[in-house]
């Protein structure tokens, strides 16, 4: 069936640095695809998607391109902040309206 | 403030006690959702409502009994829960099922402990 599977984590990076979340997925069809991050005591939010092969989703930042030929949707930031410290979660949007959600990726950025 | 506000916060309750988590949204989606988020697993999907109907029940044990008295509030009933349902319970919502364009939009969650 389909799935998403993420790096784990936790991940701890300097202020500055640049971060990679991996994500592939398995699906059949075209899926829809997701980043969504999930602040301290908080729900989960929408951070980018892409609804089709070669997109690149952006927002604050953040960058992911929907690679179909290696199944990945790898999340992407070139200098990261304090304020990034999250939890990421990669989802997926089956042709049959499903999501499936990564287990999600801690990510700590220390001064 | 995301639009989906869930009450209560926190609960801690008794394996004997009778709870009710509350969702509401006023972003004028038609699709509600349960989800249940446990440490390194990924989310798992509980129930879907659309237009008040519930539509998905992913073999959800009946100490979970969802009600959704219209297409802006959706509770999840608890009773007689066990230690391993400690999580935080997640309501989210969409404009469709489809979620077609913003996904979906999550409340804060209820961090639930189970003693």
């Amino acid at each position: 069936g389909d799935s998403v599977t993420q790096m784990e984590g936790p991940v701890t990076l300097s202020e500055e640095a640049f971060l990679t979340i991996n994500c592939t997925y398995t699906a059949t069809g075209y899926p829809s695809l997701f980043w969504y991050v999930q602040y301290p005591g908080e729900g989960l939010q929408l951070l980018l998607k892409a609804t089709k092969a070669d997109d690149k989703g952006s927002n604050k930042g953040f960058e992911a391109t929907y690679r179909k030929e290696t199944t990945s949707f790898h999340l992407e930031k070139g200098s990261v902040q304090v304020s990034d410290s999250a939890v990421y979660f990669c989802a997926l949007r089956s042709p049959g309206n499903q999501f499936y959600f990564g287990t999600g990726t801690s990510l700590t950025v220390i001064p | 403030e995301t639009g989906v506000t869930q009450t209560p916060r926190h609960l801690v309750m008794g394996m004997t006690n009778k709870k009710s988590l509350k969702c509401e949204q006023h972003l004028g989606h038609n699709a509600m959702y349960w989800y249940k988020q446990s440490a390194k697993k990924p989310l798992e999907l509980m129930f879907v409502y659309n237009f008040k109907e519930q539509t998905e029940n992913n073999s959800v044990p009946s100490r979970f009994s969802p009600e959704c008295p219209n297409s802006s509030h959706l509770f999840l009933h608890l009773h007689t829960l066990q230690p391993e349902d400690s999580a935080l319970y997640l309501c989210a919502s969409s404009q469709d099922l489809e979620g077609r364009i913003y996904g979906y939009t999550f409340g804060s969650g209820t961090r639930l402990t189970v003693v």
